[in-house]
């Protein structure tokens, strides 16, 4: 069946160094969302992603859809303390499924 | 953006009593809402699919005679704990999307912690 697999389930950084997380899928994807949830909250919906080699951007996240739609990353620039949280993918199939999320904590 | 509001956002109960947790769609209609729950660190385990004026569809796993889920409005879904044990403890949290909107994205209720002592 359908997998998605998020890596890595953890990253500390220090503030000021970049960050990544990565979805990989083993079937092509009709689109794919991102969201982060900071700690002791509710997601919240960053961006959809549904072109092939679709790259967006928002401010220091930069968000990239593969050519084979299958994989995606969610790229930070900079890191700063307030983007300590989780990062999911969220991929459909007629329903919602989330990736198992990347855990990012910033040291100051 | 659109508003889900989830309530109670925290609920502690005995073992064998029933919770239930209400979801509402504030400013728009939601034909269908969404289920999850999660374990602390852990991701978003859909176990639901709540359908207004319709049976929901539950995940593999998901025991339906143990979570009730009514969706009697196009605002409202409710999810019922029966028969609560401790390994039910967990966050409970809702979503819907706003139809005909086509931006993927899923608009979430607060959550609800539910402890069962």
């Amino acid at each position: 069946g359908q997998q998605v697999m998020q890596i890595p389930q953890y990253q500390h950084v220090q503030e000021g160094e970049d960050f990544t997380t990565y979805c990989n899928s083993s079937t092509t994807l009709s689109n794919i969302q991102w969201y982060k949830q900071r700690p002791g909250g509710h997601p919240v919906f960053l961006i959809q992603l549904v072109k092939s080699g679709e790259v967006k951007k928002q401010k220091r996240l930069t968000f990239q859809f593969g050519e084979a739609k299958k994989n995606s990353s969610l790229h930070i620039t900079a890191t700063q303390t307030t983007d300590v949280g989780t990062y999911f993918c969220e991929y459909n199939f007629n329903k919602f499924y989330f990736g198992s999320g990347t855990k990012l904590n910033v040291k100051p | 953006g659109a508003v889900v509001s989830q309530h109670p956002s925290r609920v502690i109960c005995k073992s064998g009593t029933s919770v239930k947790i209400e979801c509402r769609s504030l400013d728009f209609q939601a034909t269908t809402m969404f289920w999850y729950r999660q374990f602390p660190k852990k991701s978003l385990m859909l176990m639901a699919t709540s359908n207004e004026g319709s049976k929901a569809t539950y995940e593999q796993g998901v025991e339906k005679d143990k979570f009730l889920i009514n969706h009697a409005s196009l605002t409202l879904s409710t999810l019922t704990v029966t028969s609560a044990h401790p390994e039910d403890s967990s966050f409970y949290i809702c979503s819907a999307e706003t139809s005909g909107a086509n931006t993927g994205e899923l608009f979430f209720g607060e959550g609800s912690r539910l402890t069962v002592l």
